[in-house]
């Protein structure tokens, strides 16, 4: 059974930084790209950042550029996604997600149960 | 503001069949990328619905139905249940090279 389990969310103040992570079990970890999506209190999904299998690919939205840093480490299953001068519209869950791909796009087939990170002062 | 547009809700009642209509542009939809749907029960994280436009992953009932045509999709459930009202959020692929979503639309079962 696909399982991803996010931790690491909180409550933080603006400027300040955050580490996310999603342990991810129940399939080959190392084939896939993942991706972060997060969602605002009482909005919609917004796609974060992803990371190709071996890591040697990353993508952001451009709201985050400069800002977060998504890795990986195959070893331990694990994802991580550093953030960095938080803002307040940086709050939301923070969801992990297996991405699939078909032809030249993608879309998510498993996700996890979210971490809330609140930026407030 | 959301890529793709949804409407914000629709309801039904009980053995009924609704659709949720998801409208986006020639940079996405109209581009030929595929729709996909999710499904978020209230407090749960999102579940895949429809993949590719109209498939369904293993498990999801047969009454979810999915279709594209030009820049806009459409998500069709049929024999509504009470268990069916939760949120619903389109996602296509952008030119922007980039996962992107509808703003979501909640069903309510009458």
């Amino acid at each position: 059974e696909v399982q991803l389990v996010e931790s690491g969310g909180g409550l933080v103040q603006p400027g300040g930084s955050l580490r996310l992570s999603c342990a991810a079990s129940g399939f080959t970890f190392s084939s896939y790209w993942m991706s972060w999506v997060r969602q605002a209190p009482g909005k919609g999904l917004e796609w974060v950042a992803n990371i190709k299998q071996d890591g040697s690919e990353k993508y952001y939205v451009d709201s985050v550029k400069g800002r977060f840093t998504f890795s990986r480490d195959n070893a331990k299953n694990s994802l991580y996604l550093q953030m960095n001068s938080l803002r307040a519209e940086d709050t939301a869950v923070y969801y992990c997600a297996r991405q699939r791909w078909s032809s030249t796009q993608y879309y998510f087939d498993f996700w996890g149960q979210g971490t809330l990170v609140t930026v407030s002062s | 503001q959301s890529v793709l547009t949804q409407p914000p809700s629709v309801s039904g009642a009980p053995g009924q069949r609704v659709t949720i209509s998801c409208t986006g542009s020639t940079s996405n939809i109209g581009a030929g990328y595929d729709v996909h749907w999710y499904q978020q029960l209230p407090g749960t994280a999102p579940k895949l619905l429809i993949y590719g436009n109209s498939n369904r992953p293993s498990g999801v009932p047969d009454r979810f139905s999915g279709s594209k045509s030009g820049t806009s999709a459409s998500l069709a459930i049929s024999g509504l249940q009470a268990e069916d009202e939760a949120d619903y959020y389109c996602q296509s692929y952008d030119s922007s090279l980039s996962a992107v979503f509808g703003g979501g639309t909640k069903l309510t079962v009458l």
